[in-house]
Parts: C-alpha cells; structure tokens; sequence
C-alpha cells in the first residue's frame, strides 16, 4: 500500500496570501488526485495530476487559483491562491495502486483562513 | 460524472446496536468502494465491490452490491465505540479519465 504524507499538517493564513501544500508518495504513482473536504462534509475533487502533463481540474476549479505540480512520479504541490475564508478546508492528495484501484490518501492539510 | 445518494447522513446508535448506511445510482455502477474517516482523520479504505449481488464480509461488517449494481449497503453488526467515523461510498469512472466521486458520507456516533 502506498504511503502519503503531506505539508504542512495544518496552517493558519492570512486573505490574500497563497499557501503551497507538498504531497509525497513512498513509491512512482501515476496518478495523484487532490480533494478539499470542507467541515463535516464530503470529499471534493480539484484536479488530477499526470506527471508530465497539465493537471485536470473539475468543474469550479481552476488552475490560477490552485496551479498544481507534478515534477516526478513521486511528489506534486497544490497552491491554493489569493485565499479567502471560504478556502478554509481540509486537504487531501492521495493516489491509487493496485488491481482493485485502491485509493490512498494523505493525512491532509487542515487550512484555516482569516 | 457520476453521483452516488447516501443515507442517512448521521446515526447514532447504542453500543451493541446495528448500523447500516446506503448507497443509490440512478445509473448501473460498474463498482463501489467504501471508505472509512475516523473523526480528525483521513479516509481509509475499506472495499471494492465489483460483481452484481455481492456480499462480502469483514468481521462485523457486511458490504452487499445490488442485483442491478445501482445500490450498496454497509452494515455493522453490534457496533462498537471504534466503529465511529464517517462511512462514505465512492464510485469511479474508469477509462483515461479516471477519477472517484464520493458520496456525502455517514456519520456514525456510538453511545458506549
């Protein structure tokens, strides 16, 4: 199973600042995916990212406001831009492996914006 | 994309009692996980059910996928305080773009 870890675990920003959230697998992945969970709800997906390709991003999701990297096949970033308070969210990288694409995720990045 | 229904969204259940949450498509799924997020957490994955009318098991937890693989049920047998969290069902769309959509989850609280 892979493991995922994620930074920062938790931050606190100020609006109008950016803040860059750092995902790394213990193993080359292909796919890793990124979701916002806000409080007491479900999971949202932002984007797809494809090492070595533009990520996809889901509808009400756009790349100036969460540009995303991907420079191998073990680490990508998602920048949440311009922040508001409504950004305040968990979020979650994860990627999936084996036959029965499995999902795994990171512990998250609880962000909370002021 | 695909969308899945949940219900219900919260339960709560004496220690001891049964629990069970439910997944509806109005579109033939082609399969469902189930994912467990302890409170502070993040989700965790359970299972995948794949074939039409699948029933499978893990210690008090049966996970069943309809006849017409439009519907899924988790249910917990005798539940106990380690059973809390949410329990979400998610289904993906396969292909090159592939992609897991969840559905809003339940939330399950046991009065010990």
């Amino acid at each position: 199973s892979a493991v995922i870890s994620q930074k920062p675990s938790r931050d606190i920003c100020q609006r109008g600042t950016s803040l860059t959230i750092q995902c790394q697998v213990d193993s080359q992945v292909t796919m890793m995916f990124w979701y916002r969970q806000q409080p007491g709800q479900s999971l949202t997906l932002i984007a797809t990212a494809n090492q070595g390709s533009e990520a996809t991003y889901e509808s009400g999701f756009v790349i100036d406001k969460f540009p995303i990297s991907r420079p191998n096949l073990t680490f990508s970033t998602l920048t949440v831009s311009n922040m508001s308070p409504e950004d305040s969210s968990i979020y979650l990288c994860s990627t999936r492996q084996g036959w029965q694409e499995t999902q795994y995720f990171g512990p998250g990045t609880r962000l909370l914006v002021l | 994309g695909q969308q899945v229904m949940q219900i219900p969204q919260y339960q709560h259940v004496q220690e001891g009692e049964d629990f069970t949450t439910y997944c509806n498509s109005s579109t033939t799924l082609s399969n469902i996980q189930w994912y467990k997020q302890r409170p502070g957490g993040h989700p965790v994955f359970l299972i995948q059910l794949v074939k039409s009318g699948e029933v499978k098991k893990q210690k008090r937890l049966t996970f069943q996928f309809g006849e017409a693989k439009k519907n899924s049920s988790l249910h917990i047998t005798a539940t106990q305080t380690t059973d809390v969290g949410t329990y979400f069902c998610a289904v993906s769309s396969g292909g090159s773009n592939y992609k897991l959509t969840f559905g809003k989850g339940t939330l399950l609280t046991v009065n010990p």
